[in-house]
């Protein structure tokens, strides 16, 4: 089986754009969560999703938000991009809410310039 | 909502020696405590787990202890090989109703030939 999948790998932006991640889960998980990895650093938690409805949000700014579509795939999008958004974005599916059997995908490297 | 503290930073063991991460945790009303094992340019990868209602699991290798009147949880892996060598992240759930997963800061795991 497939596993989590994120697009694109590797992305470049300038401050003060907008930017869109996007994630597959795992066939049959309904749950997807994202992540911030600063280097050097645990992933910090930004939103859930679980059957197209947030399950919670992290400490994180409105320049931040997410979706998720009927087919349970997500997008992440970030407004007025600053450096400090430079970081790994991870996603991780579940097949239900909470923090329970979270499976990562390889994430997607956001450097802003 | 939820604070996970993990030591050591950084831990060098011989090859063959038996390695141990620990974790402490502060919201006792955490019942999940999953570890993951991150390569480098790779997703963090769920290696095992453990429940509030069991003090140990064990799985090949390694195994995970509970404490929870102290709340804190440890990682061991015995008879380390040189894939073993990673960072290592302890997590717990977020808690203040927010359904995500709160990281340790990681432990790097370097196995000496």
């Amino acid at each position: 089986d497939a596993g989590v999948t994120q697009s694109p790998t590797h992305l470049i932006k300038t401050r003060g754009q907008h930017v869109t991640l996007r994630c597959s889960p795992i066939s049959g998980h309904k749950s997807v969560s994202w992540y911030q990895q600063v280097l050097g650093q645990g992933p910090q938690f930004i939103f859930q999703y679980y059957e197209k409805e947030e399950r919670g949000r992290g400490n994180f700014p409105d320049r931040f938000s997410a979706r998720q579509f009927p087919n349970y795939s997500s997008e992440l999008n970030v407004n007025a991009l600053l450096l400090g958004d430079s970081a790994l974005y991870l996603c991780a599916s579940s097949p239900r809410a909470g923090g329970d059997e979270q499976y990562f995908g390889p994430g997607t490297r956001l450097t802003v310039t | 909502g939820e604070n996970v503290e993990q030591h050591p930073s950084t831990l060098s063991v011989q090859e063959g020696d038996s390695a141990v991460i620990k974790c402490t945790y502060s919201d006792s009303a955490s019942n999940y405590f999953p570890w993951y094992k991150q390569e480098l340019g790779k997703g963090p990868q769920l290696i095992i787990d453990i429940r509030s209602n069991v003090g140990e699991k064990k799985d090949q290798r390694i195994a995970v202890t509970l404490n929870k009147t102290a709340k804190h949880f440890s990682l061991h892996i015995t008879e380390t090989q040189p894939e073993d060598s990673a960072v290592y992240f302890c997590a717990a759930p977020a808690g203040g109703g927010a359904d995500g997963l709160t990281f340790g800061k990681g432990t790097h795991l370097i196995i000496q030939p």
